[in-house]
């Protein structure tokens, strides 16, 4: 079956260290999309992309980058976490067209102490 | 700019009993609805979606949703819950980019 996995599912890290949260679908989705979760805010889009090649920025992109050099794949990384960092990372995937449904990865939590 | 407000943080409902959950979004053309659910510790799985036609959509574990343009909302709703239904419920808009903004969610407790 097609799924979406993320690694690793905990992650405690330092201020200042660099993380790479992976994504991985085996949809062949073109559309792929990061969120974070915190209590009150619901999910807000971090960065997205529509094809190989393609990111974008989202609402809460300050801090984080991704790349896309294949269909797979969308790696998020902070380049030097904060606390404010700290939550719930959610990666999705979707259909190209507008209004697919996003079928989401099971998260990963991330502490920066 | 597209929104979704979900009014109730938390919800308690009994065992057995109705379930109406609100949402009310902000969009200047035809939204594309949606309705998420989340276990705890879980990743969001799809409830049900609106695209257009019928205004009412029935979706999976026994939800429903009613699209009411006048009202800008897409409540949804269930006739009688199970303790399984505990979970977060986050109603969601999505643009034609592909994109979706969601609420802050509601989380559902239920009373045995």
């Amino acid at each position: 079956d097609a799924e979406i996995t993320q690694s690793p599912r905990h992650k405690i890290t330092e201020t200042g260290r660099q993380v790479t949260l992976a994504c991985h679908q085996t949809w062949n989705h073109n559309n792929m999309f990061w969120y974070r979760q915190d209590l009150g805010h619901g999910l807000r889009l971090i960065h997205y992309s529509y094809g190989v090649q393609d990111t974008n920025k989202g609402e809460v992109s300050d801090g984080y980058s991704v790349s896309r050099s294949n269909t797979e794949d969308l790696p998020l990384t902070l380049e030097s976490a904060a606390s404010s960092q700290t939550s719930v990372y959610f990666c999705a995937s979707s259909e190209g067209l507008a209004g697919n449904e996003q079928f989401f990865g099971p998260g990963t939590r991330l502490t920066v102490l | 700019a597209q929104s979704v407000t979900q009014p109730d943080i938390h919800i308690t409902v009994s065992e057995g009993a109705s379930l109406e959950l609100r949402c009310n979004y902000s969009y200047g053309a035809t939204p594309y609805l949606f309705w998420y659910v989340q276990s705890p510790g879980q990743g969001l799985q799809l409830l049900l979606k609106y695209f257009s036609g019928d205004t009412l959509v029935q979706g999976i574990k026994g939800f429903e949703a009613e699209f009411k343009r006048s009202q800008s909302s897409f409540n949804l709703r269930k006739p009688s819950v199970h303790w399984s239904d505990a979970a977060e419920y986050f109603c969601a808009v999505g643009d034609k980019a592909s994109k979706i903004i969601f609420g802050s969610g509601t989380r559902l407790s239920i009373r045995p």
